[in-house]
């Protein structure tokens, strides 16, 4: 049981250049979550999707699109990357709104 | 919108001691808490949650604390130890709804010295 795994750990990109994180659980959880974490500020949510199927925007959706591929599987996607998304993603999972987050070990993206 | 934040940026507990890290939100009709733990390098880690019916909850060697009154919540931890060394952030969900009504604090780092 390996909880939420993510890949890759790191990624160095440059300005324009696209890339996807992966994301996958294996705890059967309906709602999954990309956030972001940047210095002296809290997680900050870019996208969910509350159940197979769905995806919606979170607070700083601009610059990413998600794609909820199974149960399993939610990436999210970096068309043209840009400095200001330099930062660590961590992908989530949870069984419902009101039970804790499961959280991956996070994708550490620096944006030259 | 909702605003979360800690008292203390950085604590510094003697080994053995008890810990109280602090966070205060400003929504009031804030219904569900979380306190997880973040160590260096990894994903923020769940440690204990508590509704908002009620006023404290325990776990194994941490007790969270709500106050509603003064829009105030605290993570003890018991007898702290050096792996508990990381940094504590405290999730406030704003009102009925999913983790996209959910405001995360900055964190508290908490250095334990043996």
């Amino acid at each position: 049981n390996a909880g939420v795994t993510q890949t890759p750990k790191f990624q160095v990109l440059k300005t324009g250049q696209s890339m996807t994180l992966q994301c996958a659980q294996d705890m059967n959880h309906n709602s999954m979550y990309w956030y972001r974490q940047d210095p002296g500020m809290g997680l900050r949510l870019i996208y969910y999707s509350a159940s197979e199927g769905t995806t919606d925007k979170g607070e700083v959706p601009n610059g990413y699109n998600v794609s909820r591929l199974n149960k399993r599987e939610f990436s999210l996607r970096l068309e043209s990357a840009a400095p200001s998304q330099t930062s660590v993603y961590f992908c989530a999972s949870s069984e419902a709104g009101r039970s804790p987050l499961h959280f991956g070990n996070g994708t550490r993206l620096t944006v030259t | 919108g909702e605003s979360v934040g800690l008292h203390l940026p950085t604590l510094s507990v003697q080994e053995g001691d008890n810990s109280i890290i602090n966070c205060a939100y400003s929504n009031s009709a804030s219904d569900y808490f979380i306190w997880y733990k973040q160590e260096s390098g990894k994903g923020p880690q769940f440690i204990i949650d508590i509704r908002s019916n009620m006023d404290k909850r325990q776990g194994q060697r941490v007790t969270v604390l709500l106050n509603k009154t003064v829009k105030h919540l605290s993570l003890q931890i018991a007898a702290t130890q050096p792996g508990d060394s990381a940094v504590y952030f405290c999730a406030v969900r704003g009102n009925s709804g999913g983790y996209q009504k959910v405001t995360f604090g900055i964190g508290t780092k908490l250095q334990v010295i043996p």
